[in-house]
């Protein structure tokens, strides 16, 4: 069974940085990309971006360039997603996702991070 | 980007009755690959989202047969044959052809 499973709820204030893991299980972690996808309260769902694990190259959102980072640990079969400069605007709930059968199948139970002074 | 725009927003359905919503693209989805990356995901009540169709008309491994898909290049279909009280939650259509985009969720509740 494919399970993701992400670290619990992160506050933190504004102008700091937020680092979720997300470790993974039922399948061959190195052989899909992994993805990170954002819901902000009452709003829609965004991309952010994605790494290949085997070799650590990552894609990120033109929205997200420079002030997020997607690395992935093929030891413990764990992705990360560090988030810079943090302001209110980037409270949401985080979400891990993977592609075992098809582009985004699999969804991590969230981490919901709140940004507020 | 590419737009993904659904109606309604809102679509209250009777129990054992069928519902229907439409999804469109503001430009085609059709890969060069010749594939078609539009999938319908459903997000229940305090629950992450849950992929229920892919490449259209795919039903994803445990998604009952009263889910289906249809549609092609920028007009797509998510239908329920008959609505059950588990069914209640959020809709999105969401397109992996290019990068990737969701539309704004069509809210499915019980009359």
């Amino acid at each position: 069974e494919v399970q993701l499973v992400q670290s619990g709820a992160e506050v933190k204030k504004p102008g700091a940085t937020v680092k979720i893991s997300c470790q993974v299980s039922g399948y061959t972690f190195s052989d899909q990309y992994m993805y990170w996808v954002r819901q902000a309260p009452g709003k829609g769902f965004e991309w952010m971006g994605l790494v290949d694990p085997e070799d650590g190259e990552a894609l990120y959102a033109e929205k997200f360039q420079g002030r997020v980072i997607i690395t992935a640990d093929t030891s413990t079969d764990t992705v990360y997603m560090e988030l810079s400069s943090l302001r209110s605007a980037d409270t949401a709930v985080y979400y891990c996702v993977t592609a075992v059968i098809t582009f985004l199948d699999y969804w991590g139970q969230g981490t919901l991070v709140t940004v507020s002074s | 980007d590419i737009v993904m725009t659904q109606t309604p927003l809102s679509s209250p359905v009777t129990l054992g009755q069928p519902a229907s919503i439409s999804c469109r693209s503001s430009q085609s989805l059709v890969h060069s690959d010749g594939n078609t990356y539009l999938s319908w995901l459903q997000q229940r009540p305090g629950q992450p989202p849950r992929l229920l169709i892919y490449k259209i008309s795919n039903r994803f491994s445990g998604v009952p047969d009263r889910f289906s898909g249809s549609g092609a290049g920028t007009d797509f279909t998510l239908k329920i044959s008959r609505v059950e009280a588990e069914d209640v939650g959020v809709y999105y259509c969401m397109q992996t052809t290019r990068f990737y985009t969701f539309g704004q969720g069509t809210k499915l509740e019980i009359k």
